[in-house]
């Protein structure tokens, strides 16, 4: 089964620029997680999709946005990009995060690294 | 909240040692926890999850964890280090009651065996 993919894997923007990533999760996972990844900050969590549906958000001003299409695939968006906002930027698809009383592992894809000058 | 933390910004091991990587946690309510590892340019692999049950935990690649309640712990061993262990390792935790919520990752522990 193929993995979690993400294009492009580079990328390299000027500020005030925007930005689109892409990610295709595993073959029937609903659930798209996308995350932040920073030497200073760690891993956070930017929002999760579920059946086209943003059903968590992180703390990220709304400069950051996403969708997710009826085939899973998920997109997200950054407007108006600002020099910290060169990061590694990672998608993690799930079945469902929830399965009754168990919570499903994410599959994480390799990433987007994304360089703002 | 819930959060994560990893004391330790680096462990150095020697191979064939046995490693521990340590993680302490706070939710409300009972922890979903689970350790995932980084090698370089790559996305975060899993390597075991701890959801209920026995308090020890055995995973991809030798890895082990045991979960301590009473001290809200997390640690993941190794009885045997292997030079291609080196890497970076996060913990997580979820608390089990907050619906679809997602995983908090503590900021990642790096792993160094030397040969």
């Amino acid at each position: 089964k193929a993995g979690v993919t993400q294009t492009p894997r580079y990328l390299i923007k000027t500020r005030g620029q925007q930005v689109t990533l892409s990610c295709s999760p595993i073959s029937g996972h609903r659930s798209v997680s996308w995350y932040q990844q920073t030497p200073g900050q760690g891993l956070q969590f930017l929002f999760e999709y579920f059946s086209e549906t943003q059903r968590n958000k992180g703390n990220f001003p709304g400069r950051f946005s996403g969708r997710q299409f009826s085939n899973s695939r998920s997109e997200m968006n950054v407007s108006t990009l600002e020099l910290g906002d060169s990061a590694l930027y990672l998608c993690a698809s799930s079945l469902s995060l929830l399965a009754g009383t168990s919570y499903n592992e994410q599959f994480f894809g390799p990433g987007t690294r994304l360089t703002v000058l | 909240a819930q959060s994560v933390a990893q004391p330790e910004d680096q462990v150095n091991v020697a191979e064939g040692n046995p490693l521990t990587v340590k993680c302490t946690y706070s939710v409300s309510g009972n922890p979903y926890l689970f350790w995932y590892v980084q090698y370089p340019n790559r996305g975060l692999q899993f390597l075991l999850k701890y959801i209920t049950g026995d308090n020890l935990v055995k995973g991809s690649y030798g890895f082990e964890a045991e979960f301590n309640k009473s001290q809200t712990s997390f640690h993941l061993k190794k009885p045997s280090a292997l030079v291609s262990d080196s890497a970076l390792y996060f913990c997580a935790v979820k608390s089990s009651g907050s619906g679809y919520s997602t995983l908090t990752f503590g900021k990642g522990t790096m792993l160094l065996v030397s040969p």
